[in-house]
């Protein structure tokens, strides 16, 4: 069973880099695409980037210039890391698995990791 | 502004029907591409719904379905129950620039 575990909380200050991790526990990476999606407080569902096991990544273009995104097979994780951050990127950030099957890619989430609360404050 | 429209919220008592729309238009939804649900509870992670407009992932009751004709979707919900009371977001891809993931800005359903 696919399961995708992501770090606590943090705290970070204005113009700081945020970085996140999320860890694949059971499963692989190969053949799959995975993806960063935010949640400001009280509001809805921000796609942020994707990456696949070759490290092809694809980013939401209100972002592109902010974000890196990378993914390391060997331990199992991929990685996103926004620059120069504000108030306005406080947010749940969650990872999750765009599905692929042998065949084709699609674009729906449908593996969730716990979200990782992130606070900027000014 | 989201980049698919939703209703920010609808309502219906138990045992009854509602619907909630998604819009999209000529680069995203109108192109041709699948629309994906998730229902999400008050702190709680989004979990899929319906994928590829009108599938059900395993465990999901049959209560829920999908549909999709041109540029907009709907979500319906028969049998209301006061557990479905949720916020419910629908999601699709889009083409400009690079193309991307994009999401409805979410319904709330209040069960009545």
């Amino acid at each position: 069973q696919v399961e995708l575990y992501q770090g606590g909380a943090l705290v970070l200050q204005h113009s700081e880099t945020l970085s996140l991790t999320c860890a694949l526990l059971g499963g692989s990476f190969s053949g799959q695409q995975w993806s960063w999606i935010r949640q400001p407080p009280g509001q809805g569902l921000e796609w942020i980037a994707e990456i696949n096991h070759s490290g092809f990544t694809n980013e939401n273009p209100s972002l592109k210039g902010r974000l890196t995104i990378s993914i390391d097979t060997s331990k199992h994780q991929f990685s996103l890391k926004l620059t120069s951050v504000t108030a306005a990127d406080t947010a749940v950030y969650y990872c999750a698995r765009q599905f692929c099957s042998t065949t084709s890619c699609f674009f729906y989430m449908d593996v969730w990791g716990q979200g990782t609360t992130v606070t900027v404050s000014s | 502004q989201s980049v698919l429209s939703q209703p920010p919220s609808v309502s219906g008592a138990p045992g009854q029907r509602v619907t909630i729309s998604c819009t999209g238009g000529s680069s995203n939804t109108g192109a041709g591409y699948d629309v994906h649900w998730y229902q999400q509870f008050p702190g709680r992670v989004p979990k899929l719904l319906i994928y590829g407009n009108n599938n059900r992932p395993s465990g999901v009751p049959d209560r829920f379905s999908g549909s999709k004709s041109g540029t907009s979707a709907s979500l319906a919900i028969t049998g209301l129950q006061a557990e479905d009371e949720a916020e419910y977001y629908c999601q699709s891809y889009d083409t400009n620039l690079s193309g991307y993931v994009v999401f409805g800005g979410g319904t709330k359903l209040t069960v009545l």
